[in-house]
């Protein structure tokens, strides 16, 4: 079935460091891919997403490009701040007739920045 | 005027009890969602209502029941809690489940401790 694989965190890094965490997915059609984020004690949020290949998501200085020929969506940020400490997920929407729309998550990477 | 509220924030009950999780949005979605994010964040759907129709039962076991009075609200009913009930459980929503660019809008999650 249709699956996200992200790498495994913790990932520390020191304030204005370049930040990639890698997403991988599988999948039978097209999916959209999204990148949520999960601050401390709250629900996630949207990041960004890209609906077809080639598309790229950005927001808040992230940036993630869909890669049909590699499979991934991995996020970048050139700079990352203390604020970006977080959680982030990546997922795809799952189109398996009745799932459609449903998101299929990775299991998180969690990313702490040290001032 | 939060988007997708879920009750309790916290709930802190014995092994064998039966409880209740609330959920309501008001963002005039058609699709509602329950997710459990275990102790390692891994995000999993649960169930998923269109329009107060069932959608999406994951091999949940049958204690879990959703119930859904409206498309606004679904809420989540369990019975004979166990042990690894534990978990955080968020509810989510989103304007159409065919639209696969369609981003799930999610509550702040309920900390279910089972004692």
């Amino acid at each position: 079935g249709d699956s996200v694989t992200q790498m495994e965190g913790p990932v520390t890094l020191s304030e204005e460091a370049f930040l990639t965490i890698n997403c991988t997915y599988t999948a039978t059609g097209y999916p959209s891919l999204f990148w949520y984020v999960q601050y401390p004690g709250e629900g996630l949020q949207l990041l960004l997403k890209a609906t077809k290949a080639d598309d790229k998501g950005s927001n808040k200085g992230f940036e993630a490009t869909y890669r049909k020929e590699t499979t991934s969506f991995h996020l970048e940020k050139g700079s990352v701040q203390v604020s970006d400490s977080a959680v982030y997920f990546c997922a795809l929407s799952d189109q398996r007739g009745r799932s459609q729309g449903n998101l299929i998550f990775g299991k998180g990477t969690k990313l702490s920045v040290k001032p | 005027d939060t988007a997708v509220s879920q009750t309790p924030k916290y709930l802190v009950t014995q092994m064998g009890n039966d409880k209740s999780i609330k959920c309501e949005q008001n963002l005039g979605h058609d699709t509602m969602y329950w997710y459990k994010q275990d102790s390692k964040k891994f995000l999993k759907i649960m169930f998923s209502y269109n329009n107060k129709e069932l959608i999406i039962n994951e091999t949940v076991p049958n204690r879990f029941s959703p119930k859904s009075p409206d498309k606004a609200h679904l809420n989540l009913h369990i019975n004979s809690l166990e042990l690894g009930d534990s978990a955080v459980y968020f509810c989510a929503s989103s304007p159409d489940r065919g639209l696969y660019n369609s981003p799930l809008h999610f509550g702040n999650g309920t900390r279910l401790t089972v004692t």
